[in-house]
């Protein structure tokens, strides 16, 4: 399996500019988890799904933040407009349904600039 | 609400040493705890977790984790370092909820090896 996949890898981007950001998980995992990792607040959840539909969104700082599911195999994280203090490094993660034990798997994330 | 707490920002260990990272949590139900590794550029890899059993976890690359309730810990450790073990260290804690769980990290332990 590859794992899940984030695209862009790398995005820098000018205040003000909308980003996407995109996540495939794997394969057969119901749950999907999106996070941002900044040195001042360390790793935080910003929102999750399971079976494409969003569960708890009470991490996604402001409006200018929001997720999709469209489908089993595909998310995503905008951000409209970016600002300077959006520059973090955002993961997506997966796991399956069962038990609340199981492993999340995280992407290799997405290292966002806004300039 | 959970939270967790790893002391060591930063721990630099020879080559060879052991190493001890040390993580403190809060959860006012039985924790479900794991230990998360992050190298450079890397999404999270999970080391080991612990919901139940046995206190004493083995987990992937030779590390183990022991939970002593009474102490609300869980460190991490492994008996002899190797230079590929310089990492990003994170504890974590996750909260059942009725729709699968969410995890709470810790800052993290950056983890420096010394030839």
């Amino acid at each position: 399996d590859a794992g899940v996949i984030q695209s862009p890898r790398h995005e820098v981007t000018e205040m003000g500019q909308e980003v996407t950001l995109r996540c495939k998980p794997i394969s057969g995992h119901d749950y999907l988890f999106w996070y941002r990792q900044t040195m001042m607040r360390g790793l935080e959840l910003l929102i999750y799904f399971n079976n494409n539909v969003p569960i708890d969104d009470s991490g996604m700082p402001e409006d200018r933040f929001s997720a999709k599911m469209p489908n089993a195999s595909f998310s995503t994280l905008k951000i409209q407009p970016s600002e300077p203090r959006d520059s973090a490094v955002y993961f997506c993660a997966s796991r399956v349904a069962g038990a609340y034990t199981d492993t999340q798997y995280f992407g290799p994330g997405t290292r966002l600039t806004v300039l | 609400a959970q939270s967790v707490t790893q002391p060591d920002i930063h721990i630099t260990v020879s080559e060879g040493a052991s190493l001890e990272l040390r993580c403190n949590y809060s959860y006012g139900a039985t924790p479900y705890l794991f230990w998360y590794v992050q190298s450079p550029g890397q999404g999270l890899q999970l080391l080991l977790k612990y919901f139940s059993g046995d206190t004493l976890v083995q987990g992937i690359k030779g590390f183990e984790a022991e939970f002593k309730r009474s102490q609300s810990s869980f460190n991490l450790r492994k008996p002899s370092v190797h230079w590929s073990d310089a990492a990003e260290y994170f504890c974590a804690v996750g909260a059942l909820s009725a729709a699968g769980n969410k995890l709470t990290f810790g800052g993290g332990t950056r983890v420096l090896v010394k030839p």
